[in-house]
């Protein structure tokens, strides 16, 4: 089965930039789509196939994808981005495939 | 706007069954699928399956094949997620979302937004 491997936990400073990275067998021939999830809360889409915003997401998050690496990036980090990250991938043997998620501290 | 709304918490006995339900508002019911996601207490997402309102297929994921079933009532735009014979393993809270679909040169993609507010079964005797 499809495997996505993320860091346990990435901490940046205030106004800083956070790179959350996902590992996977050739990951830059899948889609990668990333959720927020505060605690306690639903997940929340941040980032889809790749590198598209939803509305009402901000500018400051960005994503990328090539290679066996995609990649969460959150620019001028503000004490509201401290959550999980999660990737995820549609993998057509097993469906949806969901990173072992990544815990952001804004310091 | 597009809202997903699940039922209540549930605490079950080890071997009885859950129905979960989850209701959909805001959008054209039948144009998307529900998938359903499990969150184990301090663990991960686990994706447990897919519905489609169109027409009631389903795939589901192979560590629930057989003890779970996904439907649709497209009259009151609800989905359920039923799952059986539950152990201490099942607890978790369950969340509804709806699934986002397209195909593109990297093949078929699914993703999912937004998402229900998620509903805490727990499994203990």
């Amino acid at each position: 089965s499809y495997e996505l491997t993320q860091p346990l936990s990435v901490s940046v400073a205030l106004g800083q930039t956070a790179r959350i990275t996902c590992g996977g067998n050739n990951i830059g021939s899948k889609n990668v789509h990333w959720y927020q999830q505060k605690p306690g809360q639903a997940p929340v889409l941040v980032i889809y196939t790749d590198s598209n915003r939803p509305s009402g997401i901000p500018e400051r998050f960005s994503g990328s994808n090539s290679g066996n690496t995609a990649t969460l990036t959150i620019s001028r980090a503000q004490a509201g981005d401290e959550a999980d990250y999660y990737c995820q991938v549609w993998d057509s043997s097993t469906g949806a495939v969901f990173g072992t998620g990544t815990k952001v501290t804004v310091l | 706007q597009v809202q997903l709304v699940q039922s209540g918490a549930e605490v079950k006995k080890p071997g009885a069954s859950v129905k979960v339900s989850c209701k959909a508002s805001g959008y054209n019911f039948t144009r998307n699928g529900i998938s359903w996601v499990r969150q184990a207490p301090g663990q991960g997402l686990q994706w447990m399956g897919w519905n489609s309102a169109y027409n009631g297929n389903t795939n589901y994921a192979q560590q629930v094949q057989g003890r779970v079933t996904m439907t649709t009532d497209t009259s009151t735009s609800t989905a359920y997620m039923e799952l059986r014979s539950l152990r201490s393993d099942d607890t978790a809270v369950y969340y509804c979302a709806r699934d986002l679909r397209l195909s593109n040169w990297k093949g078929v993609q699914n993703w999912f937004d937004p998402w229900g507010q998620g509903t805490l079964v727990t499994v203990s005797s």
